[in-house]
């Protein structure tokens, strides 16, 4: 079992609607949570943390977090073009605090 | 603003040459990490430095792979000899925190291995 799991899509989503993204991930002990966004050719850039169960909510952008099934998500809302990306999950795991990434789920927002 | 800085950009080698990568992190940021990205996976965690020490590298292939971080500030890492299957993106990260939080990337050297 990967220590991080996400869907590898693509997922297309027309220009205006919620962009869902998911991610799993098998260390129990977890406590803090990231979402990365990487376009093609470029290097991954942090855009949401998370640490606690529920929602946090920045801009467009919503991380969800629920510790008791291992699960974190993305919701962007009124996609744009622009945020046609690939988006990393990536989980804080092990004695010096590694973050290990998800393969990605690749964006893709049509106009 | 300050930005992680990697050289070189790109690499084209042919297989059994040694290659070495270079980084240079954030000012005052005392964790560095390599990954490596293979196209159409995500970052996978080589090294992790805090300070001038190792902390991880469960995942370097030790007999070909090298890195160093010797006065806790610039790194080096080195591929000797290099295979058809290093191909792949090396990232260089830093982080002010103590492990995992708030990673700056740089951008990258892609390693081509002929």
């Amino acid at each position: 079992q990967k220590e991080v799991e996400q869907n590898s899509g693509p997922l297309s989503v027309p220009e205006g609607a919620i962009a869902s993204l998911n991610c799993t991930y098998s260390d129990r002990g977890s406590q803090s949570f990231f979402w990365y966004r990487q376009y093609s050719g470029k290097s991954p850039e942090l855009i949401m943390s998370i640490y606690s169960n529920g929602d946090k909510e920045d801009g467009r952008f919503t991380a969800q977090l629920n510790k008791a099934s291992q699960y974190v998500s993305l919701l962007i809302r009124d996609s744009q073009p622009s945020d046609s990306a690939t988006y990393l999950c990536a989980v804080i795991t092990g004695g010096y605090n590694k973050l290990i990434f998800g393969a990605g789920t690749r964006l893709a927002v049509h106009p | 603003e300050a930005e992680v800085a990697q050289s070189p950009r790109y690499k084209i080698t042919e297989k059994s040459q040694a290659v070495a990568f270079w980084c240079d992190p954030i000012s005052g940021h005392a964790t560095l990490y390599w990954y490596r990205q293979i196209l159409g996976q995500g970052p996978e965690l080589l090294v992790q430095f805090q300070d001038e020490s190792v902390v991880d590298d469960s995942q370097l292939p030790k007999d070909r792979f090298s890195a160093e971080r010797l006065k806790g500030v610039d790194s080096t890492l080195k591929i000797q000899p290099a295979e058809l299957g290093d191909s792949a993106m090396y990232l260089c990260a830093s982080s002010f925190n103590r492990g995992g939080e708030k990673l700056f990337f740089g951008s990258g050297t892609q390693l081509s291995v002929l």
